[in-house]
């Protein structure tokens, strides 16, 4: 399974901009990055999930380079409410790939 | 219901007794989750079930922990002669076809072993 690595903790203030950029060097050909939120006393919540380039939704933006060893999660504008702790997962594709692997997470702190 | 629910949300046990701990899928979701998350980790994979097939336990930790899904919906998570060790927060998940596929996780149990 591919071994993904982030921060392990970043602040923002409210309004600004958030890369979170996760590496995931041996990932194999058929596997999709997917990220995850998780709140306090919550289960992960799936963001977003890409496989090269772009991908946006009303949550989030996913930028995935052409060599695909590296992913940035964007969050525009946080707010208080952000305040939580990302997962990028690195697997999602063939045999065995059910057992999502989330590592520690980033744990974004948005500041007033 | 319109999501994942777990009962209990928290549970308290005293050391080498049995617990169990419910999962109710999003209805019509073929494949059901068990992951078990420590206090500042990310969650780990326990088991996998395909309806009430269960393909994969290979994360269970031990042979007290057993789980089931008898008729491919709800599923039970049992944890025989509980240790201090298995204090965690315990979540299930499901998603609409069988893996992979995007999991849609519930609230979690807290259990608590004393």
């Amino acid at each position: 399974l591919a071994k993904t690595t982030q921060p392990i903790s970043m602040d923002s203030y409210e309004g600004q901009e958030v890369n979170i950029t996760c590496s995931h060097n041996n990932i194999a050909t058929n596997d999709y990055i997917t990220w995850y939120q998780q709140f306090p006393s919550q289960g992960p919540r799936f963001i977003i999930q890409g496989y090269k380039t772009k991908v946006t939704n009303e949550v989030a933006s996913l930028f995935i380079p052409a060599d695909r060893k590296s992913s940035t999660l964007s969050l525009p504008r946080v707010s208080l409410s952000d305040t939580a702790v990302y997962y990028c997962l690195g697997p999602y594709s063939g045999a065995g790939s059910y057992q999502l692997t989330f590592g520690k997470g980033t744990k974004l702190s948005v500041i007033p | 219901g319109a999501g994942v629910s777990q009962s209990p949300r928290y549970k308290v046990a005293k050391r080498g007794q049995d617990v169990a701990l419910r999962c109710d899928p999003i209805s019509g979701h073929v494949s059901l989750f068990w992951y078990q998350q420590a206090l500042g980790q990310g969650p780990e994979f326990l088991t996998y079930f395909q309806n009430e097939a269960q393909l994969d336990k290979s994360g269970l930790p031990s042979d007290r922990f057993f789980a089931e899904r008898p008729e491919g919906s709800v599923s039970t998570l049992k944890i025989q002669r509980t240790q201090q060790e298995d204090s965690a927060v315990y979540l299930c998940a499901s998603s609409l076809r069988q893996a992979p596929d995007t999991q849609y996780f519930g609230p979690g149990t807290r259990l608590t072993v004393l």
